[in-house]
């Protein structure tokens, strides 16, 4: 079954460490997307991707990082820059520019930094 | 910059009643997306609306969207139990041909028995 793939579920981290969380995808889709979720709130995007190769910031940017050196692969990295990374995690995929179908959802990771 | 603000943020109702979500958002749009959340979980696609005076159904929910009040709504018909859970509208400002969604807030369904 196709799908997207985020691991680990829950992730633990003490103040100062960065972290990567992973996010796959079998969709053959284009577009790879990061968001973040906190508690009672809708999501932010903080990067995506449109191609291999090329990313984008998002609107919450800022400690983070990320890559696509495969089309597959989006991993988002949480840096020791980011003040509240505490947060729920979710990867999206669709099939790229220009398409109108829905972004389809990873289970997300859910991060905790202490 | 986009904003999109739903209401009601929570919502208890009895099973059996009928009720509506609203979508409000504020630059021009025509494509707007509805999806549920469970507690935990992942985002589930639900309805996608992509043009002026589109409505989409799905057994107990209805969803619709008008363009010119930067409108959408969620209507729910006969509540049951199942249906509890968060739901978010979302909207694509058709920027460079991403889909940049902008969520609103959530509505929390709770659906009493």
């Amino acid at each position: 079954d196709g799908g997207i793939t985020q691991s680990p579920k829950y992730l633990f981290r003490k103040e100062g460490q960065n972290v990567t969380l992973s996010c796959e995808q079998n969709l053959n889709h284009d577009a790879m997307y990061w968001y973040r979720q906190d508690p009672g709130q809708g999501l932010r995007l903080i990067y995506y991707s449109q191609i291999v190769n090329d990313f984008q910031k998002g609107d919450i940017a800022e400690g983070y990082s990320v890559s696509r050196e495969k089309k597959e692969s989006f991993p988002l990295t949480v840096t020791s820059a980011q003040k509240n990374p505490t947060a729920f995690y979710l990867c999206a995929s669709s099939i790229g520019r220009g398409n109108n179908s829905p972004l389809h959802f990873g289970n997300g990771t859910r991060l905790t930094v202490t | 910059e986009l904003k999109v603000e739903q209401n009601p943020l929570f919502l208890s109702m009895q099973e059996g009643k009928n009720y509506t979500i609203y979508c409000n958002y504020s630059t021009t749009s025509d494509r707007l997306y509805w999806y549920r959340q469970d507690p935990g979980k992942s985002l589930e696609s639900l309805f996608v609306l992509l043009s002026n005076g589109a409505v989409k159904q799905e057994g107990r929910l209805m969803a619709s969207l008008d363009t010119k009040a930067r409108l959408s709504t969620l209507h729910i018909t006969a509540a049951v139990h199942d249906l509890s859970a968060t739901y978010f509208c979302a909207v694509d400002p058709g920027v460079q041909g991403a889909q940049k969604l902008v969520f609103g807030q959530g509505t929390r369904l709770t659906i009493n028995p």
